[in-house]
């Protein structure tokens, strides 16, 4: 089945620091790959995705490469900001598959 | 992007009471739905599957009878809560899947629901 291992937070990092979150996954055939952030009290918002291997999704300065040889799709950012503090959720969607499959989320806090 | 809306945002009822929360997509259509429920600081759960034009597919352990899905039209789905308890009270948040280029799932904003 699939499955998605994400980074055990809370990670808590200072302004301008670089953020690596971690994300590695199981599928059967060729998923597309999610980055979902969630702030506190709203429901998820899209980050960035990637359909196919070596796809780099990017926004807002975050990027993740889709690398099918080591099955990860770790989140980047060089230059963490106070207002990115949230909760950070890798997922994956197999085609054919409608259902998402979501890491159990990482809870990132940038301090001043 | 794609926007989902959700409501209410928020509701409080009593125990016993049925509660209505409504999710649409505003700029797509979506034949297909999801409705989630999150519990504090945890990931997202899966209740069920939301359909256009025929019956919700309900993960295993969520009572149909008690989480009733409706999905009327393209660009709606509802979950009726019927006779809320205490312990029903939890965040739910929609999706619903934009069949594009690399089919992707676009969230609400979520509805709190406080049972007393």
């Amino acid at each position: 089945g699939n499955s998605v291992t994400q980074m055990e937070g809370p990670v808590t990092l200072s302004e301008e620091a670089f953020l690596t979150i971690n994300c590695t996954y199981t599928a059967t055939g060729y998923p597309s790959l999610f980055w979902y952030v969630q702030y506190p009290g709203e429901g998820l918002q899209l980050l960035l995705k990637a359909t196919k291997a070596d796809d780099k999704g990017s926004n807002k300065g975050f990027e993740a490469t889709y690398r099918k040889e080591t099955t990860s799709f770790h989140l980047e950012k060089g230059s963490v900001q106070v207002s990115d503090s949230a909760v950070y959720f890798c997922a994956l969607l197999n085609f054919g598959n409608e259902k998402l499959t979501f890491g159990t989320g990482t809870r990132l806090t940038i301090i001043p | 992007g794609a926007v989902v809306s959700q409501h209410p945002s928020w509701v409080i009822c009593k125990s016993g009471t049925s509660v209505k929360i409504e999710c649409r997509s505003l700029d797509f259509q979506a034949t297909t739905m999801f409705w989630y429920r999150q519990f504090p600081k945890q990931s997202l759960m899966l209740m069920a599957t939301s359909n256009e034009g025929s019956k919700a597919t309900y993960e295993q352990g969520v009572e149909k009878d008690k989480f009733l899905i409706n999905h009327a039209s393209l660009t709606l789905s509802t979950l009726t809560v019927t006779s809320a308890h205490p312990e029903d009270s939890s965040f739910y948040i929609c999706s619903a899947l934009d069949r594009g280029p690399g089919s992707t799932q676009y969230f609400g904003p979520g509805t709190r629901l406080l049972v007393l």
